[in-house]
C-alpha cells in the first residue's frame, strides 16, 4: 500500500525567501506525482505534474523535482510571495487509472 | 475548456438525514471522476472513484454511496448521516492521470 508523507506539516518564511518542500513515498512503481495548493476552503488547484520517466517540471517560480529510486519529490519555489501562502499537498499514482495517495500537506506562510 | 461543478458548496444536516452532493463536469467526454473526503488539517481519502457511466468502484467502507448516471454526473449519497460523515468532500476528474479538482463541499453532521 502506498503512503505519502510531507514534511514539515508547516513552513513560516519571510518574503523573498528560496524554500524546498519535500514529499516522501513508500513505493516506487508510481506512473506520476502531482502537486497540489489548496486555499483555506477551497478545492485543489494543480500545480505541476512530473510523470515516472521525468526528473522535474518547471512552471514559473515553482520546481518540481522526483528520485523515484529513492522515493522522494521536492516543490522548490523561488522568490516567495505572501501570495504563495497556501497549504501544498503531494499526490501520487500507481496507476494511470488517476487513483492518487495523498499526503498530509505543508502548510506555507509567507509573513511580508 | 474543463470546468467542474458541485453543489450544495455547504450544507448542515442533522444526524440520521439523507445526502445527495452533485458533481458534473463541463468540456470533456467519459472522464475518470472521484470522490474525494478530506478531514480537518488532513490530507484526501479517495472514497469512490467511476470509469465510465454505471461503473463504480468503492475504495473504502461505509454509510456511503456513489452513482453515476451520466458520462459527466457523478453523485455522493446516503441514506443516513453520521456524525463521523462530517468533512469536506471534493470532486475530481482525470485526463491521462492528471487530476483536477472541483470548489468541494463542506458537511457538516449535527
Amino acid at each position: 500500500k502506498q503512503e505519502v508523507t510531507q514534511i514539515p506539516a508547516a513552513l513560516s518564511v519571510p518574503e523573498g525567501e528560496n524554500l524546498v518542500l519535500n514529499c516522501s513515498f513508500t513505493d516506487s512503481a508510481i506512473y506520476n506525482l502531482q502537486w497540489f495548493r489548496q486555499d483555506p476552503g477551497k478545492g485543489l488547484t494543480s500545480l505541476l505534474l512530473i510523470q515516472s520517466s521525468q526528473r522535474e517540471q518547471t512552471s514559473g517560480r515553482l520546481n518540481a523535482s522526483l528520485d523515484k529510486s529513492s522515493g522522494r519529490s521536492t516543490l522548490y519555489i523561488a522568490a516567495s510571495q505572501p501570495g504563495d501562502s497556501a497549504t501544498y499537498l503531494c499526490a501520487v499514482s500507481n496507476t494511470n487509472a488517476g487513483k492518487s495517495t495523498f499526503g498530509d500537506g505543508t502548510t506555507l506562510t509567507v509573513k511580508p | 475548456s474543463q470546468t467542474i461543478h458541485q453543489w450544495p458548496a455547504t450544507l448542515v444536516q442533522p444526524v440520521g438525514s439523507p445526502l445527495s452532493l452533485e458533481c458534473t463536469v463541463e468540456g470533456t467526454s467519459n472522464p475518470n471522476l472521484y470522490w474525494y473526503r478530506q478531514a480537518a488539517g488532513r490530507g484526501l481519502q479517495l472514497l469512490f472513484y467511476s470509469v465510465g457511466i454505471g461503473q463504480i468502484s468503492s475504495e473504502v467502507p461505509q454509510n456511503l454511496s456513489a452513482s453515476r448516471p451520466q458520462d459527466r454526473q457523478f453523485i455522493l449519497s446516503s441514506k443516513k448521516l453520521l456524525l463521523s460523515d462530517s468533512g469536506f468532500y471534493l470532486c475530481a476528474w482525470s485526463l491521462r492521470g492528471e487530476q483536477f479538482f472541483g470548489p468541494g463541499t463542506r458537511l457538516t453532521v449535527l
